[in-house]
């Protein structure tokens, strides 16, 4: 099992591009989960999905950030336009279900400048 | 809302010690309580998950206790090493928050 994959690790753009991070959840896990962790914050739940239909996402910034999870396989986090401020490490992670135990991707460290 | 407590914020202690990691919560409804260490750059490696049923759970080296009616969780780490330097969370699924709460960490320092 490889895990949950991201990609990519890092990410470096310029104000008002747009970015997409990507993740591919452990197969047979039906929840996945976008976190964002700053110093500042610490980890934050971003939004989360239950066999691929978004269930809160209450955590989202604001308009600028979407998910979506088109099959069982594969979610993304897109950011548009960026903002200096969105720079963070963005965590995917997957469950068997919501109330179990997850498991972590490497995460995505985004850096706006 | 939800308090996730980790006493301490912040340990540094020398190769060899036994020591033990404090998570205080408020809400005893919880379902399950996971341990987690990251290191520093790193993504959230699980150490421990003790389901609801259970009061706690062993791997190698670590052990993790819950007692939801006092509202804590430790995680007691034998025999410390520098390996064991990280950052340890605590995070409960409730069902009245549906969704994983973390604590705010405890920041270990193991010495050789």
């Amino acid at each position: 099992d490889a895990g949950v994959i991201q990609s990519p690790r890092h990410e470096v753009t310029e104000m008002g591009q747009e970015v997409t991070l990507r993740c591919k959840p452990i197969s047979g896990h039906n929840s996945l989960f976008w976190y964002r962790q700053t110093m500042m914050r610490g980890l934050e739940l971003l939004i989360y999905f239950n066999n691929n239909v978004p269930i809160d996402d209450s955590g989202m910034p604001e308009d600028r950030f979407s998910a979506k999870m088109p099959n069982a396989s594969f979610s993304t986090l897109k950011i548009q336009p960026s903002e200096p401020r969105d720079s963070a490490v963005y965590f995917c992670a997957s469950s068997p279900q919501e109330s179990y135990g997850y498991t972590f991707g490497s995460g995505t460290r985004l850096t706006v400048v | 809302k939800q308090e996730v407590t980790q006493i301490p914020a912040a340990l540094s202690v020398p190769e060899g010690e036994n020591l033990v990691l404090n998570c205080s919560f408020t809400d005893s409804a919880i379902y399950n309580l996971q341990w987690f260490r990251q290191d520093p750059g790193k993504g959230l490696t699980s150490l421990l998950l003790i389901q609801s049923s259970q009061r706690e759970q062993t791997s190698g080296r670590l052990n993790a206790s819950l007692d939801k009616s006092s509202g804590r969780s430790t995680l007691y780490i034998a025999a410390s090493q520098p390996g064991d330097s990280a950052t340890y969370l605590c995070a409960f699924y409730s069902p009245g928050f549906q969704k994983l709460v973390f604590g705010t960490g405890t920041r270990l320092l193991v010495s050789p």
